[in-house]
């Protein structure tokens, strides 16, 4: 059954660091996404990403953040200057069409420790 | 704008009894509405959404939910709880981008 899967599991960074994690996509999907999970918190919405332009983004992802397909099946997501608070799981999802009733299916995340 | 909570951040049942995890949700349009779960280490899984249609939805491991437009609810249930269901359940609204609810922890006792 094809999944999206990320890499890496784990990431331990230096504050101030660039860190770049990445997901493939199930690959006949055309919207991704990026959400983040603090430790003990809930999920929120980080960024959407349709037809190489993002779609909508949070609060949260402000100037420090970028996304990026840089190829067919990569989707990026890259934290300039990371800083302690970045701290969390990060998830990426995908799905076949926007709208809200589809589906979104999600990888199994990347643990970002920013020390 | 959408939200989602959870009543109970933890719940504890017993193997063999009934799960109850509540949601309730806001909405200004009709909602598309989610169930995941996350097992530890893992990523998000679904369990069953409801879009249109029947008010009761069925989803794997033996869970369903029910739409409640007059109570903005929709809550999980399971008949009879097992030691594999423990986990982390996030009920969600459907959207351009979807909104979670904080979470319910789930603990099976033996």
């Amino acid at each position: 059954e094809p999944e999206v899967t990320q890499t890496p599991s784990h990431q331990v960074t230096q504050m101030g660091q660039e860190v770049i994690l990445r997901c493939v996509p199930i690959s006949n999907h055309l919207y991704f996404y990026w959400y983040r999970q603090i430790l003990g918190q809930k999920v929120e919405f980080l960024v959407s990403f349709y037809n190489n332009e993002i779609s909508e983004k949070s609060e949260i992802f402000d100037d420090q953040f970028s996304v990026e397909r840089p190829d067919g099946s990569n989707f990026t997501l890259k934290i300039r200057s990371t800083k302690l608070e970045d701290s969390a799981m990060y998830f990426c999802a995908s799905s076949e069409a926007a709208g809200s009733w589809n589906e979104q299916f999600f990888g199994p995340g990347t643990r970002l420790t920013v020390l | 704008a959408q939200s989602v909570t959870q009543l109970g951040s933890h719940v504890s049942v017993s193997e063999g009894a009934l799960v109850l995890l509540r949601c309730n949700y806001s909405s200004s349009v009709p909602p598309y509405l989610f169930w995941y779960v996350q097992y530890p280490n893992q990523g998000l899984q679904l369990l069953l959404k409801y879009t249109t249609g029947a008010t009761l939805v069925k989803g794997i491991n033996g869970f369903e939910a029910e739409f409640k437009k007059s109570e903005t609810s929709f809550h999980l249930t399971k008949p009879s709880a097992h030691m594999s269901d423990a986990a982390e359940y996030f009920c969600a609204v459907g959207g351009q981008n979807f909104v979670f609810g904080p979470g319910t922890r789930l603990s099976v006792l033996p």
